[in-house]
This record gives structure tokens, sequence and C-alpha cells, in this order.
């Protein structure tokens, strides 16, 4: 079954540009997870952020996750063509159970 | 991060013909593991949860007796897809998870004719 959505589907952007996506969620959640998957390959993780925090960082990336509105955002800062992939939030129940992903939003950075 | 492998790669076969799929983790111990499914242009879903030394976990809509899985040991899972048919073609990934974080395979990409 598919957690929730991301939104948009699809988003096209100029390198240099900021882009950001969003995922909601239906249930309780114990992690929010985010990937990213390039064409035909496996998923690379991102970052993992808990249900009892607001924001985190790392590197480019800013993910933060608001429990109440059950939803999550990724923000990728000064974008490149290398990150022209889609991406995906994931959500867990409990530690070590299998993940729900999200829909994905397909990003393409031109230079 | 953790490492998780699968073999092969890819693969192309026969109507009718099985396929066996392994995932492996690298570097750590995983007495559970996942088995994810995506077709074209679509996310993951969730086939069936691998555990170790027991029988697996099948999610609702999906053929166990057509979908076998075996977790052996602490470091390996496999799924075979039996008497493949093309509607079986598909990217076929698994995750392990040594702590929170869930890491994935490359996946295989199983084309049927």
């Amino acid at each position: 079954s598919q957690q929730g959505e991301e939104d948009p589907q699809a988003l096209s952007i100029q390198e240099g540009e900021n882009a950001t996506m969003n995922c909601s969620y239906k249930t309780s959640i114990n992690n929010l997870q985010w990937y990213r998957q390039n064409s035909g390959r496996g998923l690379v993780h991102l970052i993992l952020i808990r249900s009892n925090e607001r924001e985190k960082h790392s590197g480019r990336l800013r993910v933060t996750l608001d429990t109440s509105k059950k939803s999550s955002s990724l923000l990728i800062t000064a974008s490149r063509a290398a990150d022209t992939a889609s991406y995906f939030c994931a959500t867990d129940g409990k530690a070590g159970t299998a993940l729900i992903f999200g829909k994905g939003t397909t990003l393409s950075v031109s230079s | 991060g953790a490492v998780v492998s699968q073999h092969p790669s890819w693969v192309i076969c026969k109507s009718g013909t099985s396929v066996k799929i392994e995932c492996r983790s690298l570097d750590f111990q995983a007495t559970t593991m996942f088995w994810y499914r995506q077709f074209p242009k679509q996310s993951l879903m969730l086939m069936a949860t691998s555990n170790e030394g027991s029988k697996a976990t099948y999610e609702q809509g999906v053929e166990k007796d057509k979908f076998l899985i075996n977790h052996a040991s602490l470091t390996l899972s496999t799924l075979t897809v039996t008497s493949a048919h093309p509607e079986d073609s598909s990217f076929y990934i698994c995750s392990a998870s040594p702590r929170e974080t869930q890491y994935f395979g490359p996946g295989t990409r199983l084309l049927v004719l």
C-alpha cells in the first residue's frame, strides 16, 4: 500500500535554483526517510528524520517534518544537473519494519 | 552507510522458467530483509518481509507460491520467481537495516520474454 503523496510529481528547474519537494503520509510514524533514485538504479539514502525532530540538515539538503500535519519537505539548495533523479519519502511505523513509500517526485535540473 | 548487494543486476529469461535473485548484507547481519517491486515510472511496493530462520511474510496480493523467499543465513535472502511470465517483468529491490536506516540493494531488472 502507498503511504501518501509527493508533491509535485515532477519538477523542472535550472542549475543553481532551489528545489522543494513535499511528502504527506497517513499513519503515525517512527521516522521518515528520503531517498534518491537515478533512472533504473537502486535507492540512495539521503536523510532520516525521527518523529520527534522538526528539521535536519545534511550538506545542501534540508528536511522538515510536521507530525501534526503528517507532512515533510525536502529542500535541495543550489541544485546541480547531477541532482536530476526521482526522490521518494518513506516511512515506517516502528523501528525495523518495512518502509512505505510515497509516489515520488521526478526532479530535472538543466544546465 | 551499510552495504547491501544484489545479484544478478539484470536477467532475461523465457516465460515459464524460474529466476533466483540474491540479496546480501555485506557488512552487517540482518535477521530481517525486505523485498520490493517497482514497475516503470512507479514507486516501490513492498512484496514481502524475509525473516531469518522462519517463513516470510507476504503482502496482500503477492502469491507466496510464485515468489519463494528463503532467508537461510543472517546475511543472505533469496527471492525465486517461479514459472515467470511477462507480467512479472519488473525491477526487484531488497533492503535491510543494521539500525534505523534502511539500505537498499542496487536492484535486479527482470525481463521475461
